[in-house]
């Protein structure tokens, strides 16, 4: 089985910007979760989506949202970057919501 | 609000030797546990995981051990090999609840 992918991998954006991260989770799997990693605050939760809908969400603020299609691919924007946006994006994807998560690769996001 | 803390940042093990990392955890609701692996510029790789019904999970090189009193885990890694060298999470949950990570802790291996 294919795992979950993430696209891009790198991407270099500018202050006030809005950038669109893709996940595709792995076959058959219906949740998807979005992480944020930065070198001071580890691993740190976005949102949860389960079947087109939102289930948990983190403490973000209302610039980072995200969504899932009927296939259970899900995005997550940003809008108006900002410097401290940057950071590694991680997708996770799981069968259901009390699954074990597997992760993509990750999409680098450096914003100047 | 740590919830869940890995008070080591950096861990260094001679190769061959037992690898033992450590994590705590506050919330006392939390029933499932995971630790993941990570190398740099990929993402974290899940590795073993222990649910609170159970105080010790095994496969292969890596235990997983859970102290529910002193609500601590910890991953013994026997024996350490070079490839062990990663970034190690730990991570707790409850029920459908979001994944909380703890900070990480850099383990290398030296030959």
């Amino acid at each position: 089985k294919a795992g979950v992918t993430q696209t891009p991998r790198y991407l270099i954006k500018t202050r006030g910007q809005q950038v669109t991260l893709s996940c595709s989770p792995i076959s058959g799997h219906r949740s998807v979760s979005w992480y944020q990693q930065t070198p001071g605050q580890g691993l740190q939760f976005l949102f949860e989506y389960f079947s087109e809908t939102q289930r948990n969400k983190g403490n973000f603020p209302g610039r980072f949202s995200g969504r899932q299609f009927s296939n259970s691919r899900s995005e997550m924007n940003v809008s108006t970057l900002e410097l401290g946006d940057s950071a590694l994006y991680l997708c996770a994807s799981s069968q259901d919501l009390t699954d074990t998560q597997y992760f993509g690769p990750g999409t680098r996001l450096t914003v100047l | 609000d740590q919830q869940v803390k890995q008070n080591s940042p950096s861990l260094s093990v001679q190769e061959g030797r037992i690898s033992i990392l450590n994590c705590d955890y506050t919330n006392s609701m939390f029933d499932y546990f995971l630790w993941y692996k990570k190398y740099p510029a990929e993402g974290p790789t899940f590795l073993i995981s222990i649910s609170s019904i159970k105080d010790k999970n095994e496969d292969g090189r890596f235990t997983v051990f859970l102290n529910k009193s002193a609500k601590h885990l910890s991953l013994h890694i026997v024996p350490s090999q070079p490839g062990d060298s990663a970034v190690y999470f730990c991570a707790a949950n409850r029920g459908a609840q979001k994944l909380v990570f703890g900070q990480g802790t850099r383990l290398t291996i030296n030959p």
